[in-house]
Parts: structure tokens; sequence; C-alpha cells
């Protein structure tokens, strides 16, 4: 495998279950990410960890909880979510954080919210 | 509030023909600039990147202006393909006090008609 794969791809779920998105990446890179994207919306950034260690939260609401147990892995956990939380979540890493860094997204799950 | 715009939402040109897509910034510390491109079901691409340090960086058919008076940015598809038909990101990041993540656009849908 390589890049970044994202699991699952879809996922329809109650406002009151626990999902659990994945991300993993096979390129050796140090950050990774959480976004973001509603229809007509700018891309949201959500978490970012560098090193395992979260190193930016963007005022995210706590039913959203990320975990990265190490720096090839990514998890958002998601619980007691709302009807306009669904959206595609897109996951990405990066080498790390210099100005010209470029990121490299997965395919992204895109969540409904019933 | 938006600091980074993509105000066209959509974009229609003939196979051919030029594809100029726009981007404003409002954030005079972003100082590097990037393009992804997104096909439906997968995850934004990179595709081009200018530092404000230049005012244009051409890779192939693709070419991005940068005006940094203005605080505007494009991207030139020249000649426009079908397969170019995707959505289109405008991201920026900066050094010097600015944010090392890059700040996306909401997305242009480019359609280029055979």
């Amino acid at each position: 495998e390589t890049g970044v794969t994202q699991t699952p791809r879809h996922l329809v779920m109650g406002m009151t279950n626990k999902k659990s998105l994945k991300c993993e990446q096979h390129l050796g890179h140090n950050a990774m990410y959480w976004y973001k994207q509603s229809a007509k919306k700018p891309l949201e950034l959500m978490f970012v960890y560098s090193l395992e260690e979260r190193v930016e939260n963007n005022s995210v609401p706590s039913r959203f909880s990320p975990e990265c147990p190490n720096s090839s892995h990514l998890f958002l956990h998601l619980h007691t979510l709302q009807p306009e939380d669904s959206a595609l979540y897109l996951c990405a890493s990066s080498q790390g954080f210099a100005t010209n860094e470029k990121l490299f997204f997965g395919s992204g799950t895109q969540l409904s919210v019933l | 509030d938006q600091q980074v715009k993509q105000n066209s939402p959509s974009l229609s040109v003939q196979e051919g023909r030029i594809s100029i897509l726009n981007c404003d910034y409002t954030n005079s510390m972003f100082d590097y600039f990037l393009w992804y491109k997104k096909y439906p079901a997968e995850g934004p691409t990179f595709l081009i990147s200018i530092s404000s340090i230049k005012d244009k960086n051409e890779d192939g058919r693709f070419t991005v202006f940068l005006n940094k008076s203005a605080k505007h940015l494009s991207l030139h598809i020249v000649p426009s393909q079908p397969g170019d038909s995707a959505v289109y990101f405008c991201a920026a990041s900066g050094t010097s006090g600015g944010s090392y993540i890059p700040t996306f656009g909401r997305g242009t849908s480019l359609i280029v008609h055979p």
C-alpha cells in the first residue's frame, strides 16, 4: 500500500452512535491532519499532530476526539454527533511543517449523521 | 472570516481553451501558495505552488500567477482538457508569524466540455 489510506469510505450513523474513522499513512511522514469538507465551505482544519503529539486544535467540539497512537496512524472518534456534522472527513500527512510543505490526502470518509 | 477566498464556485470551459481559476487572500503573512486538485471520491492532490518571491510558476499546461500587491493569485490551464474537470482548491501558508499549516479556500469546480 502507498500513500494515505482512510477507512471506512462511507459511514452512516445515528446521533447516539459511537464510531471511529481511521487513517494510515505509508509515507514515513511526521505530521498528520484531520480536515472537514462541508458543501460550499472551505476545507476546515480540525486537528494536527506532530510525532503523535497534538499541536493544533481549531476549537473543534468535544464530540470529535482524535487519537494518534504513532506517527503512521490517526483516528477520529465520533460520539453524539449532530446532523450538521455530516461532511467529508479528510486525513492528510506531511513530512513536517516547513512553509513549502505539501499535504498528501486520503480519499476521505463521507459521513452522514441521521 | 475567510482568509483564502475562491469566489467562483464553478467554471465551465470548452476543451482546448484556457481555464482561469482565481483566488484572493487577506493575510499579508502568507508567503507560499498552493493549488490542489480533487476528483470525486478522491482526496485532493497537489498540483502546483508558488513562493511569494516569484510572480509566476509554470509546470506544463499549468501556470500560477501571483500578484502580491493585490493579494491575488490565479491558475491558468492551457489548453484545457476534459480530464482537468475537477474541484480546484487554493491554499496559502506562511512563516514570520503566519501559520505554517495551509489555509484552504472553498474550491472552484471546473468542467471542461469536449
